[in-house]
């Protein structure tokens, strides 16, 4: 059973940069593609993008500029940046597996970031 | 821009009757959706893909129609368990719907 973990700060200052990692478990990261997916507080479900195994990204149009997803199979996780946060960017952050770059199927628990000074 | 509306925001049913979930795209988007269900405090849980396959372990109670534009979601017999949010989404943006609340009646 494949087994997600999302880890990082859960308090972030406007203007810095959010960090998240994924440690993945239970199943190789070979041949899946990995994402990050978000919801803020009350709200639903918004794509932030995703990374195959072997290196190549997609992201949402709306937040590349700001973006950056990597993968590291030797240790099994994959991390997600996001520069110049604001409190626009405060929420729940999961991490998931992606089939065919087109659904997830596995998904974190998720993690709560919350940008404040 | 592929838009995902669901219909209606809120739907209050009764144990044990059937709730239809609709979800609209702005264009045509073949079979290319998925169903995610999502209890309050829990990771969202791929239920439906190709809009009519039940994901693995996935009760039959749930199915999934549509193609094209207009997708359906139905929950046969609600149980307990079920009363959840439901959110559509389809895969060349990754647009997801707003959701649908599924309340007890």
């Amino acid at each position: 059973q494949v087994q997600l973990q999302e880890s990082g700060p859960g308090l972030v200052k406007p203007s810095e940069t959010l960090s998240l990692t994924c440690s993945v478990s239970g199943g190789s990261m070979s041949t899946y593609y990995w994402s990050w997916i978000r919801q803020p507080p009350g709200k639903g479900l918004e794509w932030i993008g995703y990374v195959y195994y072997s290196g190549s990204t997609n992201y949402n149009p709306s937040l590349k500029s700001r973006v950056t997803i990597s993968v590291d199979t030797a240790k099994n996780q994959f991390s997600l940046k996001l520069t110049s946060v604001t409190a626009a960017d405060t929420a729940v952050y999961y991490c998931a597996r992606v089939l065919g770059a087109a659904l997830a199927d596995y998904w974190g628990q998720g993690t709560l970031v919350t940008v404040s000074s | 821009e592929i838009v995902m509306t669901q219909s209606p925001a809120t739907l209050s049913v009764s144990p044990g009757e059937r709730a239809t979930l609709s979800c609209r795209a702005s264009q045509s988007i073949s079979n290319n959706l998925a169903w995610y269900q999502q209890i309050p405090g829990q990771a969202p849980r791929l239920l439906i893909y190709g809009a009519s396959t039940r994901a693995t372990g996935i009760p039959a109670r749930f199915s999934g129609s549509g193609s094209g534009t207009e997708f359906t979601l139905t929950i046969s017999s609600l149980q307990s368990e079920d009363f959840a949010i439901y959110y559509c989404q389809q895969y060349s943006n990754w647009a997801f719907g707003q959701g649908t609340k599924v309340e007890i009646k």
